[in-house]
């Protein structure tokens, strides 16, 4: 596609309940990212993809965060028993990877609000 | 603890002005980077500083990174209302360039 895009735009969800975040990234871009972003601040890194793997999950809060990209382009990040901690916007990011360069394109993210 | 700091957080002037916005750090990065952000949207890259002591121009954007890079500095000339958004700066560490480490960001608004 011509940008990273992201669904849904919106997600009210429950405490409690299970929520999945979509990423398609830009054609050919084998490296992926997700951030969570709160109001007011800086995106907060949370894993990175290289391909099918994910090569740094040091940023995902707790194991009730798991994202997956099986066939290396679309990834979805998984929230279970959500928390209204977890409210925030999830932004996605690809870039083209190896060594073609670290410029990372954005989507206009997930708005979460878990009530 | 912020490893990024960025200043001033909110920064409000009048079409015609000029600003600076700080990003500083104890630690030193391989490169850092400039985005800006509007409502609604992701983050925007506007450069890419990697050299110590590097200045980058783009129009009325000036970006320099300090000799020891572990800071950086955005000036803009005769800031204009389409100027307006949330400017962030992140880092990378060298042996680990994939994983950016974020400001909070300056947010900006140009008054006409």
């Amino acid at each position: 596609g011509a940008g990273v895009s992201q669904t849904p735009s919106n997600k009210v969800t429950e405490k409690g309940k299970y929520v999945e975040l979509r990423c398609d990234p830009i054609s050919g871009h084998t490296a992926l990212y997700w951030y969570r972003q709160s109001l007011g601040q800086g995106p907060e890194f949370l894993i990175y993809f290289q391909g099918t793997g994910a090569a740094d999950d040091s940023g995902l809060p707790n194991d009730r965060f798991f994202a997956v990209r099986p066939e290396g382009s679309v990834s979805t990040l998984k929230i279970q028993r959500t928390e209204r901690g977890d409210s925030a916007v999830y932004l996605c990011a690809s870039s083209l990877g190896g060594q073609g360069g670290t410029e990372a394109f954005f989507g206009q993210g997930t708005r979460l609000t878990v009530v | 603890t912020q490893l990024l700091e960025q200043s001033p957080q909110f920064l409000s002037i009048q079409e015609g002005e000029n600003l600076t916005v700080y990003c500083n750090s104890s630690s030193v990065f391989s490169s850092l980077q400039w985005y800006r952000q509007e409502p609604g949207e992701g983050p925007v890259l506007l450069v890419t500083v990697v050299t110590g002591g590097e200045v980058k121009k783009l129009k009325r954007l000036t970006f320099q990174f300090g000799d020891a890079r572990k800071d950086s500095s955005l000036h803009i000339t005769a800031a204009q209302p389409g100027d307006t958004g949330l400017y962030l700066c992140a880092g990378s560490y060298a042996g680990n360039n994939r994983k950016l480490i974020w400001g909070l960001g300056t947010s900006l608004a140009v008054n006409p």
